[in-house]
């Protein structure tokens, strides 16, 4: 079955760095992946939708200063936490889908900003 | 608001009862699809609904999706501490362009 690789799945940082967090797809060429965040004790919320060779496009209330989102080929999306601080802590996890297809979810990264 | 509502948004019940967990769209969904979670791991697919009226059945837990495609159902019979967890419902809705979205989720806990 299809296979998408989230990396890294845990990372700590100090207030201020940036975080970049890659996802990939194995196994298939992914035309849109999906980032998501979940705060505890809450569902997955769309961040953005990114399709490859093109702009993402965010939720309302996502910044995408913040939130930079880079989709440069068929099979790599990656997020950049930019500037992190302690309230962008976190659990993100990113989906990838072929053309008309199911979507496959990467593991997650659990994102703790000191 | 939300547009995939879940309810209940938590559920304590005792070992070996039953539970219903209710997913709601306002649109018609594209697929439904159930997944179980804890915080801060991957997502456990458990089932995925197309066609209206359809329900599939997986061990002890059974999902529907009702006729006009906007709630899906999801049954835990003789529930067991296993079962704990989150459960989220997940389908493709159409808002500007397609997006995949998750619902509000509900936190089982079964007491042993």
């Amino acid at each position: 079955g299809a296979v998408v690789s989230q990396h890294p799945s845990r990372v700590i940082c100090k207030s201020g760095t940036s975080v970049k967090i890659e996802c990939r797809s194995l196994d298939f060429q992914a035309t849109t992946m999906f980032w998501y965040r979940q705060f505890p004790k809450q569902s997955l919320m769309l961040m953005a939708t990114s399709n490859e060779g093109s702009k993402a496009t965010y939720e309302q209330g996502v910044e995408k200063d913040k939130f930079l989102i880079n989709h440069a080929s068929l099979t790599l999306s990656t997020l950049t936490v930019t500037s992190a601080h302690p309230e962008d802590s976190s659990f993100y996890i990113c989906s990838a889908r072929r053309q008309n297809e199911k979507l496959f979810f990467g593991s997650g990264t659990q994102l703790s900003v000191l | 608001s939300q547009e995939l509502e879940q309810s209940p948004q938590s559920l304590i019940v005792q070992e070996g009862k039953n539970l219903t967990i209710n997913c709601t769209s306002s649109k018609t969904l594209y697929g439904l699809y159930w997944y179980k979670q804890k915080y801060g791991e991957g997502l456990i697919f458990l089932m995925m609904l197309q066609k209206g009226g359809e329900e599939k059945s997986h061990e002890k837990i059974t999902a529907k999706l009702d006729e006009k495609k906007q709630q899906s159902s999801l049954h835990i019979t003789a529930s067991q501490p296993s079962h704990a967890g989150i459960y989220l419902c997940g389908a493709d809705i159409l808002s500007g362009t397609y997006k995949y979205i998750f619902g509000t989720g509900t936190r089982l806990k079964v007491l042993a």
